[in-house]
């Protein structure tokens, strides 16, 4: 199994609140992906880092903003979350070249 | 951007061979076809993937037609823990490449 954590698991929080969402893989990959997804639903690629400062945006628009300071760090942050962020975010990191992704377990977010 | 074109949904009794279609008929030369599943909400598991020859492992194989516009991974022998929507992909890009998910096949296997 690949070694990828994203915490919290689950996160209740009210409107307003700024929070962050924990990623981190112990696997020295370089590419580290962001993507959102509702129940039922597809997952939309929101944020991705080739590197180390390297951070884009991904193909849907999200009001949440990333960092890359460490190869196996890539948090997620929410400056004043709303009941429409509400949504599950999951972490992936992949290696060089074609290999696959690795996805964490995902965060759960409910904002009230 | 390639895209790829999946049933809704399919239904397999359990031990029977899974055998999932995908369509992908704009498909370039360099691109590859990636197969993952997703298990009630929990983060996606890669499967198994191919450029042109068949391939398998420990968990299913991937067929890919000669003109490369199909391909059909097969679970040999599925079981209830099989049950989850399988999305397949193309790869888009070059080795900076991101991965566009569909929405999948919901695959349910029976007891």
């Amino acid at each position: 199994e690949a070694d990828i954590y994203q915490t919290p698991r689950y996160l209740v929080i009210g409107t307003g609140k700024k929070i962050t969402l924990e990623c981190s893989q112990t696997m020295g990959h370089d590419k580290m992906y962001w993507y959102q997804q509702d129940p039922g639903m597809e997952l939309h690629l929101i944020h991705y880092s080739y590197g180390v400062n390297s951070t884009e945006k991904g193909d849907l628009s999200s009001e949440s903003t990333v960092s890359r300071i460490r190869t196996e760090h890539f948090p997620l942050t929410l400056e004043s979350a709303r009941p429409s962020h509400t949504s599950q975010y999951l972490c992936a990191s992949r290696a060089l070249g074609g290999s696959p992704l690795h996805f964490g377990n995902g965060t759960r977010l409910t904002v009230t | 951007d390639a895209k790829t074109t999946q049933p809704t949904s399919m239904d397999c009794a359990e031990g029977r061979a899974a055998n999932l279609p995908c369509n992908h008929s704009t498909i370039s030369g360099n691109e590859y076809v990636y197969w993952y599943r997703q298990i009630h909400s929990q983060g996606p598991q890669y499967i198994i993937h191919g450029l042109k020859n068949n391939e398998t492992n420990e968990m299913a194989s991937l067929i890919i037609t000669e003109d490369r516009k199909s391909s059909t991974l097969i679970l040999p022998h599925a079981t209830l823990r099989d049950t989850a929507v399988y999305y397949c992909i193309v790869r888009e890009g070059g080795s900076n490449y991101k991965l566009t998910f569909g929405k999948g096949t919901l695959l349910t296997v029976n007891p």
